[in-house]
C-alpha cells in the first residue's frame, strides 16, 4: 500500500544527545514535510523539501535538521541545540502544492 | 501575516447530536485555500476538505458540511448525527497559493460520548 511511514512510534533521549527521527514515503511525492506539535498549540513547521537535494526552513528549525538525498526519504534530526525536544513529530508529503497533504502516525520524543 | 484560530479547544457531545467547530483565518491574500484534517487517536492527520478562497458555495459530504462565508473570514465545520468514531482532534488550516507555508489552527477536540 502506497503511504507514509515514520519510525520510529516512540523516542526517548537523553539531554545533549541527537536523534533522528525517520520518514519514508513511497507515494512518489516531491514535496515532504516536517511539523512539530505541542498541546494547544496545532502544527508547526519544521522544515520542508520541494525536490532532492533542497529543503528550506520553516518556521522552528532552530536545532533541527534535515537532509534530502532520496526522494522517499526526508529523515529528521533532533541536535541537542534543540532546548525543548519533547513533542510529538509529524512527517508529511504532498504531491502537488496546495493539495492534500498525506501524513505518517508520528513519532513521540521524550528527552529524559 | 496568516493566522488560523480555533477559538473551541475541545467540546463533548452525546451521539446524534450534531456539532459545528469553528474556524476563523486572517490572511491578506486575496487566493487562498482553506483545509479541513481529522487527527485520531492513532496520531496521522486524515484530509477532509479543501476550498479555494474564489469557491464559496458550501460543501456537503455525507454527515459532514461546510460553511465558508469570506466575508466574516470563517469556514466551520459541522458534523450532523455525530457518532463516537468522529471522535478526533480536528484541525482548520490556511495556506497560500503555490506557497508551501501552510498554517494550522490550535485543534478542537471532540468528543462523542455513546
Amino acid at each position: 500500500d502506497g503511504g507514509i511511514t515514520q519510525s520510529p512510534k516512540y523516542l526517548f533521549r537523553k539531554e545533549g544527545q541527537n536523534v533522528t527521527l525517520s520518514c519514508e514515503q513511497n507515494l512518489n511525492h516531491d514535496a515532504m514535510y516536517w511539523y512539530r506539535q505541542d498541546p494547544g498549540q496545532g502544527l508547526r513547521l519544521i522544515y520542508y523539501s520541494q525536490i532532492v537535494n533542497d529543503f528550506q526552513k520553516g518556521d522552528i528549525a532552530e536545532g533541527y535538521s534535515v537532509s534530502r538525498e532520496k526522494k522517499e526519504s526526508f529523515p529528521l534530526t533532533v541536535t541537542s541545540a534543540q532546548k525543548n525536544p519533547t513533542a510529538f513529530y509529524l512527517c508529511a508529503s504532498e504531491g502537488q502544492m496546495n493539495t492534500e497533504a498525506f501524513f505518517g502516525q508520528g513519532t513521540r520524543l521524550t528527552v529524559v | 501575516a496568516q493566522k488560523v484560530t480555533q477559538a473551541q479547544t475541545e467540546i463533548s457531545v452525546v451521539e446524534k447530536e450534531d456539532v459545528t467547530l469553528d474556524c476563523v483565518y486572517e490572511t491578506r491574500d486575496t487566493t487562498y485555500y482553506l483545509f479541513w484534517y481529522k487527527q485520531p487517536p492513532s496520531g496521522e492527520l486524515v484530509f477532509l476538505i479543501r476550498r479555494n478562497s474564489f469557491d464559496e458555495q458550501n460543501e456537503i459530504s455525507g454527515r459532514y458540511s461546510w460553511n465558508f462565508q469570506k466575508s466574516t473570514s470563517s469556514f466551520n465545520f459541522t458534523i450532523t448525527a455525530s457518532q463516537v468514531v468522529d471522535s478526533a482532534v480536528y484541525f482548520c488550516a490556511l495556506s497560500r497559493i503555490n506557497n508551501n507555508d501552510m498554517r494550522f489552527g490550535a485543534g478542537t477536540r471532540l468528543t462523542v460520548k455513546p
